[in-house]
């Protein structure tokens, strides 16, 4: 089936220090993968996404590519901000389908 | 122009009750998926429909009935109430066709039962 795994546990630190989240993926196919972040008291927006393999998707900062060598589409962002502080999820939905299946997310708090 | 909305924002049932949560989608959008969003946890797929009809289910329960509109808004059903039904239901609306496009999230409905 289809799934996504991400790392464990909250991410702390301080502005403008270098945010990486790991996502890997299983999937059947050739799936579009997703990053979605989901500010207190709001609902999941879309952040960036990737179609294909080697395609890196990008926004506010933020990019992540699809390598599908090593299944997985890792969200960085060089520089945060105080503002970044929210929650991350990685996505995917099989080619041709969007139903999204989500990882478990990532709390992200980011000190001034 | 109106993003997704849902309502209600909370609801507080007992176990056994039903429940009716609405969600209407972006203007321009005829496919509605509903989510579930167990606390600390990733949403997971209840089920999505398109011209009124059921086109895809998750791994859920027949306690989990939905019903879409002709103006395209949907109603999801809960039925016989247990305490793991708490949760965070998100909707989310696209375009029929459009598979690569952006769902578009609701804030949510806070389910919570005792």
């Amino acid at each position: 089936g289809n799934s996504v795994t991400q790392m464990e546990g909250p991410v702390t630190l301080s502005e403008e220090a270098f945010l990486t989240i790991n996502c890997t993926y299983t999937a059947t196919g050739y799936p579009s993968l997703f990053w979605y972040v989901q500010y207190p008291g709001e609902g999941l927006q879309l952040l960036l996404k990737a179609t294909k393999a080697d395609d890196k998707g990008s926004n506010k900062g933020f990019e992540a590519t699809y390598r599908k060598e090593t299944t997985s589409f890792h969200l960085e962002k060089g520089s945060v901000q105080v503002s970044d502080s929210a929650v991350y999820f990685c996505a995917l939905s099989p080619y041709g389908n969007n139903r999204l299946a989500f990882g478990k997310g990532n709390q992200v708090v980011v000190i001034p | 122009d109106a993003g997704v909305t849902q309502s209600p924002t909370h609801l507080i049932k007992t176990r056994g009750q039903q429940v009716t949560l609405r969600c209407s989608p972006k203007s321009g959008h005829d496919t509605v998926s509903w989510y579930q969003q167990a606390l600390g946890q990733g949403p997971q797929f209840i089920f999505q429909y398109y011209e009124e009809e059921e086109r895809q289910r998750g791994n859920f329960p027949d306690r989990f009935s939905g019903h879409q509109f002709p103006n395209y808004s949907s109603e999801l059903n809960v039925n016989a109430l247990l305490l793991g039904d708490s949760a965070l239901y998100l909707c989310a609306s696209s375009l029929s066709g459009r598979d690569m496009e952006e769902q578009y999230f609701g804030p949510g409905t806070r389910l919570t039962v005792t």
